[in-house]
């Protein structure tokens, strides 16, 4: 089956720390890969995603990089600010299974 | 604001009782999932729904039951809730079933049961 394992958190940074945020997956057939992040009181939006090996994905100063040979998703951002507060998940799909099998989540907060 | 509503915002009951969650997907959107969030089990995909029809099913209790509507809004139904059942339900839609179709996630419905 698929499953996501995640770095566990909590995670606490000063502002301008460089981030990572550790995944690795487990699929059956070739996965899609993806990062959600989820604001206080809100539902999960997609930050970056990747469809194939060597793809990278980034958006909002965050990127992470699509290792087929050591299957993992690491999510990185150079210089974190307080507004990147927030619980982040790896998630993965597979073609034919369109759900998404997430991983636990790392709660990640910025301290000024 | 990603399109998809869901309502209540939250929701209060006593276990043994049955509650509806109500979910709107974004115009133009055929696919509804849902998903659960709690404390011990993390995010769980329930159930998916694609143009009315049930597509796929993950760990769905059998207390616990969906359907998908000619006007594509869905409802999660949940019976005899026990206090397990609380937690944050959420629902997502996409355009299509394809592997990179972008899944769009309401605010979700908070569950408490007492």
């Amino acid at each position: 089956g698929n499953s996501v394992t995640q770095m566990e958190g909590p995670v606490t940074l000063s502002e301008e720390a460089f981030l990572t945020i550790n995944c690795t997956y487990t699929a059956t057939g070739y996965p899609s890969l993806f990062w959600y992040v989820q604001y206080p009181g809100e539902g999960l939006q997609l930050l970056l995603k990747a469809t194939k090996a060597d793809d990278k994905g980034s958006n909002k100063g965050f990127e992470a990089t699509y290792r087929k040979e050591t299957t993992s998703f690491h999510l990185e951002k150079g210089s974190v600010q307080v507004s990147d507060s927030a619980v982040y998940f790896c998630a993965l799909r597979t073609f034919g299974n369109e759900k998404l099998t997430f991983g636990t989540g790392t709660r990640l907060t910025i301290i000024p | 604001d990603s399109g998809v509503t869901q309502t209540p915002k939250h929701l209060i009951t006593a276990t043994g009782q049955r509650v509806t969650l109500r979910c709107s997907p974004r115009s133009g959107d055929l696919s509804v999932y849902w998903y659960q969030q709690s404390l011990d089990q993390g995010l769980q995909f329930l159930i998916q729904y694609y143009n009315g029809e049930e597509r796929a099913k993950g760990n769905i209790l059998e207390r616990f039951s969906a359907q998908q509507f000619p006007d594509l809004h869905s409802e999660l139904n949940l019976s005899s809730l026990e206090l397990g059942d609380s937690a944050l339900y959420f629902c997502a839609s996409s355009v299509e079933v394809d592997l990179v179709a972008e899944q769009f996630f309401g605010p979700g419905t908070r569950l408490t049961v007492l």
